[in-house]
Formats: structure tokens, sequence, C-alpha cells
């Protein structure tokens, strides 16, 4: 399998503050990334594919605008949750993709909570 | 619309085995995968099926049926540390994974 990275794992943030996770590819270039979102005890929601070097499509219902994403290189891709509220408190969680399976692999997942 | 259903919550004892069930509907399918979460943590790939039948893979073995949307996972001989949510996740396109809501098993003594 492959290997992903996120930083930081948790973080703890006041409201009004804007907070940057990271989600790396260690051991192969991905050109599209997954960023989702997991509230407790439910089910991972994707909120938006990232593509390097073009703009991220979100799913229905995320706001691009609050939840900015940047795929500048093919192992990194950051996503930038700005002007948190406690309701964005979530576990983020990056995937990638490999473009010869069908699989995808996990980052850890990053737990922010918002004050 | 897109639709995976799986229970909610499963209770079993240690040894004993169990068979979580995982429907779907969705607009395209690439095959059907099977996680594992434990809390807080990040969900551990277990099984995935394309081709129906049972895909047998160690103790994580999962079955598929295509045409009737229908996948499930059979757990033997639990242990305590299979206390986890268990989730269905369909590739309905290039690389989109659709995830059912999980089911969280929890094994007792």
């Amino acid at each position: 399998g492959a290997v992903v990275s996120q930083h930081p794992s948790r973080v703890i943030c006041k409201s009004g503050t804007s907070v940057k996770i990271e989600c790396r590819s260690l051991d192969f270039q991905a050109t599209t990334m997954f960023w989702y979102r997991q509230f407790p005890k439910k089910s991972l929601m994707l909120m938006a594919t990232s593509n390097e070097g073009s703009k991220a499509t979100y799913e229905q219902g995320v706001e691009k605008d609050k939840f900015l994403i940047n795929h500048a290189s093919l192992t990194l891709s950051t996503l930038t949750v700005t002007s948190a509220h406690p309701e964005d408190s979530s576990f983020y969680i990056c995937t990638t993709v490999r473009s010869s399976y069908n699989e995808q692999f996990f980052g850890p997942g990053t737990r922010l909570t918002v004050l | 619309g897109q639709n995976i259903d799986q229970p909610t919550e499963m209770t079993a004892t240690e040894g004993a085995i169990v068979q979580i069930n995982c429907t779907y509907q969705t607009s395209g399918f690439n095959g059907l995968f099977w996680y594992q979460q434990h809390a807080g943590e990040a969900p551990t790939f277990l099984s995935y099926n394309v081709l129906d039948g049972l895909e047998e893979k160690g103790r994580f073995s999962s079955f598929l049926s295509r045409s009737k949307g229908y996948s499930y996972l059979p757990l033997k001989e639990l242990q305590m540390k299979d206390s986890a949510s268990y989730l269905c996740a369909v590739s309905s396109g290039t690389y989109k994974y659709i995830f059912g809501t999980g089911t969280r098993l929890k094994v007792l003594a």
C-alpha cells in the first residue's frame, strides 16, 4: 500500500481563526487526493477532490471559500479551514490514489477542535 | 440517488461469528471495499470485491452480489480487538468512493 501522512494529527483553535492541514503522499506522486470529513459516530463524507495543478472539485454543500484546497505539488495537498467555528470540529482525513489502482490510501487523519 | 446501508450497531461475544451486511444503490460500480476503523483512527483496508462471489483473504473475507446490490463481511472467531466500526464503500466512478454509515461492532467477553 501507499504511505500517506497528515499534519497536524490534532489541532485546537479558537473560533474565527484559520487552520491549515497538510496531506503528503510519501512514496509516489499523487495527481489526485481526496479530503473527507467525519463527525463523531458518523461515516466519512467526501468534501472535495484535490487535483494537482488545477482547482479542486467540491461536493455539493461544501463551501469552497471556507475550505480552501491547494494541491501545488504531486506530493502535497493542503486543506485550510478558514474562520473556523465549533461546528467545523471534526476528523479530517485525506486519501491518495494511484492511477493503476482503484484503491484509496488513507492518511492517519487530523482531529480539529474549534473552541 | 446514491445510497449505502449498513446496520448501525451489532454486539457479539468473543469467539462467535458475525456477518455485517451492506446494501447499495449507486449510479456506477467499480468495486466494493470493506474497512475497519477504530475510534480516533483512520480506516484500514480489509477486503475488496469487484466480481460476484466470496473473496477470501485471511481472516477478512467478503462476499458480493452485484445483481442484488449486496455485500457482507463475515467475521469469525471474534476477538476483543475486533471491536470497531466497519465501513462499506462503493467505488462509483473513477476513484470516487461512497461510504456507508458504518457498523459499530462491540465484542463482549
